[in-house]
């Protein structure tokens, strides 16, 4: 069965330390996708990147960077530079790809970070 | 562009009553998704639907139904809420490719 496992219930760091945010999966697919939502205190949910499983390529955006390995089944988040407005929820997501064509996202119970001014 | 709308944003309920959450989506999506959200929990798929017509049952479909009217709406019917359903409900959808789930606002549901 599909698995997304964020070990990290909450994580508390002072602003301008680096932060990863951890994330494990497990799918029996060859081919699925892995995605990062952040929650703002706000409530919603925001978008923050996808990855599909034949591309291991890190990624980073700014202060955000994401490091994709198929060989531990991770796909873990790091700030750079923590900011205040940084302090969300933040879920990892896996993509399956059902027989009717769609798609399911698991997603796992999320990291609360809080950055302290 | 609204992207993904539900009403109501809060809703306050007592026991035994029953309530729809209403979901449109203006992106043309054909897969739509009904999440509930619980502390500790994570996001928890209810219901979704592949296509206009369609549904199927995700982890936690007990007590809820749903139905596609048309390929912009998606509703979630709570026949009679009981306090175990409050929850933060999250309307979701995506195109053929899966590329990314688009949400809505989330609508905050007490049940006294």
């Amino acid at each position: 069965a599909q698995k997304v496992t964020q070990a990290q219930t909450e994580i508390s760091v002072v602003e301008k330390e680096d932060v990863t945010l951890d994330c494990v999966y497990e799918t029996r697919d060859t081919t699925y996708y892995l995605f990062w939502y952040k929650q703002p205190p706000s409530g919603e949910l925001v978008f923050l990147i996808r990855r599909n499983s034949f591309d291991e390529q890190n990624e980073i955006s700014g202060r955000y960077s994401w490091n994709f390995q198929k060989s531990t089944s991770s796909f873990n988040f790091t700030i750079t530079a923590s900011q205040v407005v940084d302090s969300a929820v933040y879920f990892c997501a896996l993509s399956e790809i059902l027989a009717s064509g769609t798609y399911k996202y698991i997603f796992g119970t999320g990291t609360r970070l809080k950055v302290l001014a | 562009n609204a992207g993904v709308t539900q009403t109501p944003k809060f809703q306050v309920l007592k026991t035994g009553q029953s309530m729809t959450l209403q979901c449109a989506q203006d992106m043309n999506h054909n897969s739509m998704y009904w999440y509930r959200q619980d502390p500790g929990m994570g996001l928890r798929l209810i219901y979704y639907s592949a296509s206009e017509g369609t549904t199927d049952k995700g982890e936690v479909p007990n007590g809820y139904n749903v139905s596609r009217l048309n390929k912009r709406e998606f509703s979630l019917r709570l026949e009679s809420a009981a306090p175990s359903q409050t929850s933060v409900y999250f309307c979701a959808s995506t195109d053929s490719v899966g590329w990314k789930l688009f949400f809505g606002s989330g609508t905050q549901l007490s049940v006294l």
